[in-house]
Formats: C-alpha cells, structure tokens, sequence
C-alpha cells in the first residue's frame, strides 16, 4: 500500500539553527499538510499546500515557517531560525482531490532543539 | 482548541468484546469526520471516516456513529483484539480543510 514518507525520523539541532524536514507524499495525492504534535499535547495543524501554494495556515506557522514543493516528489518544511519550543513531532500528510478523501499520515520527524 | 475533544484519556476492554470510544465536537460546521489509530513511534493510521449527511459507515470491525444534534460521534469495534490496543484519535475538518484533532483515548484490549 502507498505510504508518506518522511525524512528523517529524527533531527537533533541547536536553537537558532535552520532546519529542512522532507516528505515524500503519496504519488497520486494533490494535497499536502504539514501538522505537529509537542510532547502530550494534540496533533496541530500548521499548514496546507495545494497548487503549489499555502491554501491555509495556522497561527504557529509565522515568518519562520515556510514550505516548498521543490520537485514532482518532494514536500518540506522550513525552520529558519529554530526555538527551543519547535520541539515536538512533525507529521506529514496527503490526500486525493475530492470529497471525503482521507488525510494519509507519515510516521513523524522528532524534532530535538537544544 | 477545543472543538473536538475525547474525554476519556483511556478505555481498557477484554477481547472478544465490544470497544466503544468517544468524541464531541462543538463546531456545527464540521463536515467531515475521521478516526485514525496511532501506534508509538508511528504517525497516525486512518481507520474509518463519516461524512455529515450520514449518521453510520461501517467497514469490517469498525462502525462509527454519527449523532449530529449532539455533536457527538463514536467508533464501535466488535470483536475487539489485542492487535486493537493503541492510541486512538477521532478528527474532524470543514470542506476539506485542516483537521482538528481530539486528545486522543488509549485502549488496551486484554487477552
């Protein structure tokens, strides 16, 4: 069965620092969601991608967050300038165009800011 | 953000019997609702998802109810397995927009 990929599973980084986290979403899939999940929260959206351009973004996706769809594969997130409070899970997900068409999640970056 | 929340942080069942999890929302204009099932160190896995002119989809062991006066749908398991224990999240999003997640409930199914 297709699945999100994501790279890597674990991103250990100094605070300030930039920081690319990659996915490879589900072939057919037109869109793409970036979401995070800090240690015993819930899952939070941050951003949607579609067309090649932000469709809707969260309060938490500021001027430090970016994403790009740089080829016909690739997804990924930017930090610019990374804060202690960035760590957390980093879920990538996709789904079909159409009605009803689940989200198809990535098994998670773990993002450590030290 | 509390517009989907699941009040019970966990539900332990005996195998072979019935699991039933939880979820209220307060935004009526959800139209569309989902349960994934995550496992540790894994993202969440989808399950089973209703739209809001359903009130009941239904896929093998997994049934989800749809009580849109009360804001209020469940996931149903029957038979319940021990491959069944893991965290799971109920969601709910707007026209294909972003989800909302729950808080999430961890069942432990018992041999």
């Amino acid at each position: 069965e297709p699945e999100v990929t994501q790279t890597p599973s674990h991103q250990v980084t100094q605070m300030g620092q930039e920081v690319i986290l990659r996915c490879v979403p589900i072939s057919n899939h037109l869109y793409f969601y970036w979401y995070r999940q800090i240690l015993g929260q819930k899952v939070e959206f941050l951003v949607s991608f579609y067309n090649n351009e932000i469709s809707e973004k969260s309060e938490i996706f500021d001027d430090q967050f970016s994403v790009e769809r740089p080829d016909g594969s690739n997804f990924t997130l930017k930090i610019r300038s990374t804060k202690l409070e960035d760590s957390a899970m980093y879920f990538c997900a996709s789904s079909e165009q159409g009605q009803g068409q689940p989200q198809h999640f990535g098994d998670g970056t773990r993002l450590s800011i030290l | 953000d509390q517009q989907v929340k699941q009040n019970s942080p966990s539900l332990s069942v005996q195998e072979g019997r019935i699991s039933i999890l939880n979820c209220d929302y307060t935004n009526s204009m959800f139209d569309y609702f989902l349960w994934y099932k995550k496992y540790p160190a894994e993202g969440p896995t989808f399950l089973i998802s209703i739209s809001s002119i359903k009130d009941k989809n239904e896929d093998g062991r997994f049934t989800v109810f749809l009580n849109k006066s009360a804001k209020h749908l469940s996931l149903h398991i029957v038979p319940s397995q021990p491959g069944d224990s893991a965290v799971y999240f109920c969601a709910a999003s707007r026209s294909r927009g972003k989800l909302i997640f729950g808080q999430g409930t961890e069942l432990s199914v018992k041999p």
